[in-house]
């Protein structure tokens, strides 16, 4: 138990279709991130939140829209995806200064595929 | 910009063998590192870190890794391996902002 969920950790989803996945972390953290993790490719970083800012987004298509109300829960909406958009989508969490802001804690992901 | 490379995307060894991931990073200020494993259906988890105090760095599960500056270097060791330990491995650095850069991550096999 890392301390950060997600749900759902399956979704299967049509490419017309909004879906939205949902991450909540219960470590008192100050930063969040989404991961998208792709067979044989490296973790990709696709957005981070500090202190519900939003301080990256790394050209990610517009069709993937983060949100993140709190602190403690960070969402991803989806709408409009495409195949290759299938993958293992982790959320991950950390203290989000000094050194421990590397000091990431990853939930078990969602695992997406778009039909 | 950072950059990590795992050497091997996949690695088998016996059980009882020694443990060798190898990982270069490519920084000209010492960084961050750290090592995370995938168990299969699951997220990352923290395996250990340098983060400029000892060279040598002792993690979970017995595994610990050496911090060398002039080889740019920070592989991953265990001296004798368990069934439990398969699973994927992750080097990843340090980069400006508090993000990480993952390396591609090798796949540990562990025979019996």
């Amino acid at each position: 138990e890392t301390g950060v969920t997600q749900t759902p950790r399956h979704l299967v989803m049509g490419m017309t279709n909004k879906k939205s996945l949902k991450c909540e972390q219960h470590l008192g953290h100050n930063a969040m991130y989404w991961y998208k993790q792709s067979a044989k490719k490296p973790l990709e970083l696709m957005f981070v939140y500090s202190l519900e800012e939003r301080v990256e987004n790394n050209s990610v298509p517009s069709r993937f829209s983060p949100e993140c109300p709190n602190s403690s829960h960070l969402f991803l909406h989806l709408h409009t995806l495409q195949p290759e958009d299938s993958a293992l989508y982790l959320c991950a969490s950390s203290p989000g200064t000094g050194v421990k802001a590397y000091e990431q804690y990853f939930g078990p992901g969602t695992r997406l595929t778009v039909t | 910009a950072q950059s990590v490379t795992q050497l091997g995307s996949h690695v088998s060894v016996s059980e009882g063998a020694l443990v060798l991931l190898r990982c270069n990073y490519s920084s000209s200020v010492p960084p961050y590192l750290f090592w995370y494993v995938q168990y299969p259906n699951q997220g990352l988890q923290l395996l250990l870190k340098y983060t400029s105090a000892a060279t040598l760095v002792k993690g979970i599960n017995g595994f610990e890794a050496e911090f060398k500056k002039s080889e740019t270097s920070f592989h991953l060791t265990k001296p004798s391996a368990h069934m439990s330990d398969a699973a994927e491995y992750f080097c990843a650095v340090s980069d400006q902002g508090g993000k990480l850069i993952f390396g591609q991550g090798t796949e540990l096999s562990v025979k019996p």
